[in-house]
């Protein structure tokens, strides 16, 4: 079956530092991959998305970078803010309708 | 602005009982999903629907059933609850097709089966 992980559980990082979270997936049939944002008591938020032949695509303070080499996706964000603090998650799918999570990496921004 | 709205955030139900668990969205999508969250395995996708009538298995359906009358709504029923089946679960919602397929989530239902 479909496998996708995140290297490190949790990630602690000073406020205005940037953040960089990883994922690992195993399907190298994926072809299009988004990055939820998950605040406690919360559903997943979208943040950003890309498709397999793209390598890097930025949005507001995100940065997704795909390595289809070595499959492996990571999310960086600029600045980090306390309102960072979440957990966040990657996601993938070959179909473009089912789609298989990672675990999640836990967020906490130190002010 | 998108949105998925799912009837309860917290649940507290007794072992056997029948649980109903409702999931509407606004925005019109074809494709319906019931996924459960666990620490540490992540969101495992239960049920999935494509269209009004329609269901299919995901992972780990045993235990639960679904029904999808009207385009916008998805329910998740657990026939006879069970402990082991407390858990945040989350519906979903895309649209169908390659071109865009983001999957917009509920606040999700957390249940507790005593």
């Amino acid at each position: 079956g479909e496998s996708v992980g995140l290297h490190l559980p949790t990630l602690s990082v000073q406020e205005g530092d940037n953040s960089i979270i990883n994922c690992a997936y195993s399907n190298s049939a994926s072809d299009y991959f988004i990055w939820y944002k998950q605040e406690s008591g919360k559903g997943p938020q979208f943040i950003i998305d890309i498709r397999s032949n793209m390598d890097k695509r930025q949005g507001q303070r995100v940065t997704v970078l795909l390595n289809k080499t070595v499959k492996h996706l990571s999310l960086q964000i600029a600045a980090t803010q306390p309102g960072d603090s979440a957990v966040y998650f990657c996601a993938e799918t070959n179909t473009g309708n089912q789609f298989y999570f990672g675990t999640g990496t836990s967020l906490t921004v130190i002010p | 602005d998108v949105k998925v709205t799912q009837s309860s955030r917290y649940l507290v139900k007794r072992t056997g009982e029948k649980v109903f668990l409702e999931c509407v969205q606004d925005m019109d999508h074809e494709n319906m999903f019931w996924y459960r969250q666990d620490p540490g395995l992540g969101l495992r996708l239960i049920y999935f629907s494509y269209d009004v009538k329609m269901k299919e298995k995901g992972d780990i359906p045993e235990g639960y059933s679904v029904s999808r009358e009207k385009k916008e709504r998805f329910s998740l029923i657990l026939e006879s609850a069970s402990t082991n089946q407390t858990s945040m679960y989350l519906c979903a919602s895309s649209s169908r097709g390659r071109v865009k397929n983001i999957q917009y989530f509920g606040a999700g239902t957390r249940l507790s089966v005593l």
